[in-house]
């Protein structure tokens, strides 16, 4: 069964500092995996997508990576903001065009 | 273009109401998804339309019917729906809905749904 596991569920940290989320996934074939981020009562907003092929990928003060041979992938977040605080949303897709959720990691930034 | 756009954004309905939710995106996309999202999971797919065509229906009740009438929108038509239905409905589009591709999903805002 696809699964995607997403650490830690929640996370809490001060403004400024660094922090990264964890993505476990058992889908099979693999296609490409993708982080989203989501601001309560939005719909999710893509931050990075990438194929096996690819080992990193940045968008601004995100930074996504994916190992395909263990099937993990983290999103590293640089000098976070205020606005960083949403749920962090890991996607993967496979064989068939219907993607793989994970339930999110809700990250809060605080002053 | 990049962006997907829903209608409305809140939408407050009883039992025996009929409503409509609406999408829109013009972007080129051929496929484009419904999704349902309960606070604090993540989105459930609900249909997939893929050039026109409905292609997945994931065992949605019959209360829900979609409908694509052309390449640009994607309609949700609400009838007798209960309580549990309550939730943010999300549309989404990419460009094919062939597997093994590079197919990235854009999503709307969602419409907050909420069926007293």
């Amino acid at each position: 069964k696809n699964q995607v596991e997403q650490s830690p569920q929640s996370l809490i940290i001060l403004e400024g500092k660094n922090c990264t989320l964890q993505c476990n996934y058992t889908v099979s074939p693999f296609s490409n995996l993708r982080w989203y981020k989501q601001d309560t009562g939005r719909g999710p907003v893509s931050l990075t997508i990438m194929t096996f092929s690819e080992n990193t990928k940045s968008n601004g003060r995100y930074t996504a990576t994916l190992d395909a041979d263990t099937k993990q992938s983290s999103l590293h977040i640089t000098a976070s903001q205020l606005s960083d605080s949403a749920s962090y949303i890991c996607v993967v897709s496979g064989g068939s065009y219907i993607p793989t959720f994970g339930r999110g990691t809700s990250l809060i930034v605080h002053p | 273009d990049t962006e997907v756009t829903q209608t409305p954004k809140h939408l407050v309905m009883g039992m025996t109401n009929k409503k409509s939710l609406k999408c829109e995106q013009h972007m080129g996309h051929r496929a484009m998804y419904w999704y349902k999202q309960k606070a604090k999971k993540p989105p459930e797919l609900m249909f997939v339309y893929s050039y026109e065509k409905l292609s997945i229906n994931e065992s949605v009740p019959s209360r829900f019917s979609p409908e694509c009438p052309n390449s640009s929108l994607l309609n949700l038509h609400l009838h007798a729906l209960q309580p549990e239905d309550s939730a943010l409905y999300l549309c989404a589009s990419s460009q094919d809905g062939q597997p093994v591709t590079y197919n990235e999903q854009f999503f709307g805002p969602g419409t907050r749904l909420t069926v007293l």
